[in-house]
């Protein structure tokens, strides 16, 4: 069955510092992929996506992510975060040629100390 | 604001009892799925309706049930409610049976006590 791994469950960071958090799929078709942000209290907000194409991909809020098919992985970036980033991310998944419901990784608490 | 509206916001019930919980999609998307997220289960994948019909079905339990409506709002009643099945109950919209981006709504919060 697919799965998707995040292997960070909490991070902290302080203001400016680099971010990079790592998400891992299991499926060996072709995927599409997805970073969602959950700010405390509020609902799932879509930052990035990767469908085909290049596989770096900007979001909004200055995050990027870069998709290595050979890897699997689907890793979140941003290269300084500010304590507004405080949230909760998840990867997510979902295979092209089936259902078209997402799968989620286990999600990455993320803490940015001013 | 995405756009997808789901009522109530919270819920408290107790053990045994039934409650439905409501979403309405985006203005124009066909689509409507559920999530479940819960502490040790994560976000999980239940049901998908598309213009009425089932589409797919992911871990939902058999007392769970979900329906969409003629004008595309949608339904997931959940029955012989247990402890276990506090969590937030997501609803996302999305155009089309196939369509790649989902938005989501803010959610429905259950307690069963």
């Amino acid at each position: 069955a697919q799965s998707v791994s995040q292997h960070n469950h909490h991070v902290i960071l302080s203001e400016a510092a680099s971010l990079e958090l790592g998400c891992n799929y299991s499926y060996g078709g072709t995927v599409n992929l997805f970073w969602y942000v959950q700010y405390p209290g509020q609902h799932l907000q879509l930052l990035l996506k990767y469908f085909s194409g290049d596989p770096l991909v900007k979001g909004i809020k200055g995050f990027e992510a870069e998709f290595i098919k050979s890897k699997f992985s689907f890793n979140l970036r941003k290269p300084s975060v500010q304590w507004s980033d405080t949230a909760e991310y998840f990867c997510a998944v979902n295979e092209v040629d089936s259902s078209y419901k997402l799968i989620f990784g286990s999600g990455t608490r993320l803490l940015v100390r001013p | 604001d995405s756009g997808v509206t789901q009522t109530p916001k919270h819920l408290i019930t107790a053990t045994g009892q039934r409650v439905t919980l409501r979403c309405s999609p985006r203005s124009g998307d066909l689509s409507v799925y559920w999530y479940q997220q819960s502490l040790d289960q994560g976000l999980q994948f239940l049901i998908q309706y598309y213009n009425g019909e089932e589409r797919a079905k992911g871990n939902i339990l058999e007392r769970f049930s979900a329906q969409q409506f003629p004008d595309l709002h949608s339904e997931l009643n959940l029955s012989s409610l247990e402890l276990g099945d506090s969590a937030l109950y997501f609803c996302a919209s999305s155009p089309g049976s196939h369509s790649y981006e989902q938005y989501f709504g803010p959610g429905t919060r259950l307690t069963v006590t």
